[in-house]
């Protein structure tokens, strides 16, 4: 399989836990992109890669969150002291920007409950 | 900043009958358009996509949609559905300026009557 792949699918944390997702974008993918989905709204941009830089952030990304890209493969999202509110879907994509017009693929994602 | 509208919160349509979801969207210039489709408990795919061009776009599944510039609208159609058709369906749009990400709407859910 070649496609993004995000583990783990499920994770149950209590509240004040430290988490962390990883995702593995499609091999040759130079960008990776990180959404939040929660119930009954669509991913929201949480911030994306190209290569190992991180190029943007959204303002939803608290100081409790950290993305990484190490060697410009594959990506882990850190959440620290977790909130209830942080319950959501989070959605990995990657995608190849040879030219602007690149479609991005995503992962099934990474459904976080917290409790 | 670009934005999504998809007005439609549930569409409940009989299987074989057309269907046509409906998104506008907020942007400056032309940008790119995207339609996504989400079944339970798998990730986003796309369905089709507009950069330019004709401004009728056929994608997967037998959906197409059309651009319309006047209106800031991204519809999309079926002319005859499917039970496997029932899922949710997001509208997005992203800049080609910065082609950097993409901003979703927050969905229409799709239910087929038999």
């Amino acid at each position: 399989d070649t496609g993004v792949s995000q583990d783990p699918r499920h994770k149950i944390t209590k509240r004040g836990q430290n988490v962390t997702f990883r995702c593995d974008p499609i091999s040759e993918h130079n960008r990776l992109y990180w959404y939040r989905q929660t119930l009954g709204q669509g991913p929201e941009f949480l911030t994306y890669f190209q290569n190992e830089a991180q190029l943007e952030k959204s303002r939803l990304l608290s100081d409790r969150f950290s993305a990484e890209r190490p060697k410009g493969s594959f990506s882990t999202l850190e959440i620290q002291r977790t909130e209830q509110g942080d319950s959501a879907m989070y959605l990995c994509a990657s995608s190849l920007a040879v030219t602007l017009n690149t479609e991005a693929f995503f992962g099934q994602g990474t459904r976080l409950t917290v409790v | 900043a670009q934005s999504v509208t998809q007005p439609d919160i549930h569409i409940t349509v009989s299987e074989g009958a057309s269907l046509e979801l409906r998104c506008n969207y907020s942007y400056g210039a032309t940008p790119y358009l995207f339609w996504y489709v989400q079944s339970p408990g798998q990730g986003l795919q796309l369905l089709l996509k507009y950069f330019s061009g004709d401004t009728l776009v056929q994608g997967i599944k037998g959906f197409e949609a059309e651009f319309k510039r006047s209106q800031s609208s991204f519809n999309l159609r079926k002319p005859s559905v499917h039970w496997s058709d029932a899922a949710e369906y997001f509208c997005a749009v992203g800049a080609p300026s910065s082609a950097s990400k993409i901003i979703f709407g927050s969905g229409t859910r799709l239910s087929i009557r038999p």
